[in-house]
């Protein structure tokens, strides 16, 4: 199947900072990208879908200054949180889709996660 | 709007027991719906879908039908196995292209020797 992977897997940092968590599908065009957010125990929940060469889609209540998402090219997306603060730890995921003729295309594959720590 | 419950883990099973995970839903329309797997360390994989009522998914072992009179879609094996153990979350799309998805909390299935 495809691949997607995300660098850092883990990373900590001081409030204030900014941190960028890189996505990219290794064996395949990802003509969208999505970015989610997990806290435990909990479901993950969409932040933004990202489209190639275009602006994120935030859903509602996501602060769009805070986390810059920008999808440069077809195999790498990034999210950017700014001035990160305690509240903003998390376990951050990103999957990329290709819409194709095939159905089997029609999915999302996801990374493995990266784990944020605002100290 | 749209939600996804699932059972609370951990589910704590022998090898070849029978596994149930119950998923149940509320949605508009007529959703599309999925079960992902995620094995420590990896990204979520899709395991298995069914985009219409009475549809079952099957894949590794694993079944699932979508049962819209009781807005279920409950994820069955057999005999499970060691190799199984992971985090099982259910979810649905509003449509069939698995454009945005709604995802239940997760469940851990730890299976013993």
């Amino acid at each position: 199947g495809a691949v997607v992977s995300q660098h850092p897997s883990r990373v900590i940092c001081k409030s204030g900072t900014s941190v960028k968590i890189e996505c990219r599908s290794l064996d395949f065009q990802a003509t969208t990208m999505f970015w989610y957010r997990q806290f435990p125990k909990q479901s993950l929940m969409l932040m933004a879908t990202s489209n190639e060469g275009s602006k994120a889609t935030y859903e509602q209540g996501v602060e769009k200054d805070k986390f810059l998402i920008n999808h440069a090219s077809l195999t790498l997306s990034t999210l950017t949180v700014t001035s990160a603060h305690p509240e903003d730890s998390s376990f951050y995921i990103c999957s990329a889709r290709v819409v194709g003729g095939l159905a089997t295309y029609n999915e999302q594959f996801f990374g493995p996660g990266t784990r944020l720590t605002v100290l | 709007g749209n939600s996804v419950t699932q059972m609370e883990g951990p589910v704590t099973l022998s090898e070849e027991a029978f596994l149930t995970i119950n998923c149940t839903y509320t949605a508009t329309g007529y959703p599309s719906l999925f079960w992902y797997v995620q094995y420590p360390g990896e990204g979520l994989q899709l395991l298995l879908k069914a985009t219409k009522a009475d549809d079952k998914g099957s894949n590794k072992g694993f079944e699932a039908t979508y049962r819209k009179e009781t807005t279920s879609f409950h994820l069955e094996k057999g005999s499970v196995q060691v190799s199984d153990s992971a985090v099982y979350f259910c979810a649905l799309s509003e449509d069939g292209t698995a454009s945005k998805l709604t995802f239940g909390t997760g469940t851990r299935l730890q299976v013993t020797l």
